[in-house]
């Protein structure tokens, strides 16, 4: 079945610092990668996405790239902020399966000192 | 724009007490809906989705149902909570192709 694995957290980094969270996928077909955002006490919020290979998401100062060769996803910021603190998941649909249900890797949570 | 509503947002409630969570999309028609729940420090669990009125699927075995009484409804219930029912309950919809967007959730203590 399909799958999704994210780094392991806690992530602690400094303000300014460079953030990379990886995300590895298994599915067969042609899925489409999010990346969620949860800050604390509140719902998820979908920060980008990308539906083919190659396609680079971006939002908020956040990239992702899918890479169908290594079958990763990998989140990036060149910046972080205090604000950017929050558990962030990786998730893949196929749409072709017939439903939409998402596959969520289990989150890292990420923490940015000032 | 389309939004989503959950309310309660926070509910404590005794063991065995029944349980109704409800959860309304606005701006947008035939929605697929989708309840999770998030226990604490933990990933999220699907418990059930819906493709349409009436049209419930659910994932795992337990003692919450869910239902779809109008089109952007989504009605999550229990007859009798268990203490291992506490956690983070969310709603989410979706249009396909586009993915998924979730509501603010429901915190769900069982004591």
């Amino acid at each position: 079945g399909d799958s999704v694995t994210q780094m392991e957290g806690p992530v602690t980094l400094s303000e300014e610092a460079f953030l990379t969270i990886n995300c590895t996928y298994t599915a067969t077909g042609y899925p489409s990668l999010f990346w969620y955002v949860q800050y604390p006490g509140e719902g998820l919020q979908l920060l980008l996405k990308a539906t083919k290979a190659d396609d680079k998401g971006s939002n908020k100062g956040f990239e992702a790239t899918y890479r169908k060769e290594t079958t990763s996803f990998h989140l990036e910021k060149g910046s972080v902020q205090v604000s950017d603190s929050a558990v962030y998941f990786c998730a893949l649909i196929r749409f072709n399966s017939g439903n939409e249900k998402l596959t969520f890797g289990t989150g890292t949570r990420l923490t940015i000192i000032p | 724009s389309q939004t989503i509503h959950q309310w309660p947002a926070t509910l404590v409630q005794p063991v065995g007490s029944p349980l109704s969570l409800e959860c309304t999309v606005e701006g947008t028609s035939n929605p697929n809906l989708y309840w999770y729940r998030q226990a604490a420090g933990r990933g999220l669990q699907l418990l059930f989705y819906s493709v349409g009125i009436g049209q419930i699927s659910s994932e795992v075995p337990q003692n919450l149902s869910a239902s779809r009484p109008q089109d952007r409804q989504f009605i999550l219930s229990s007859k009798k909570l268990l203490l291992s029912d506490s956690g983070f309950y969310l709603c989410a919809w979706s249009v396909q192709g586009w993915g998924q967007y979730f509501g603010p959730g429901t915190r769900l203590t069982v004591t």
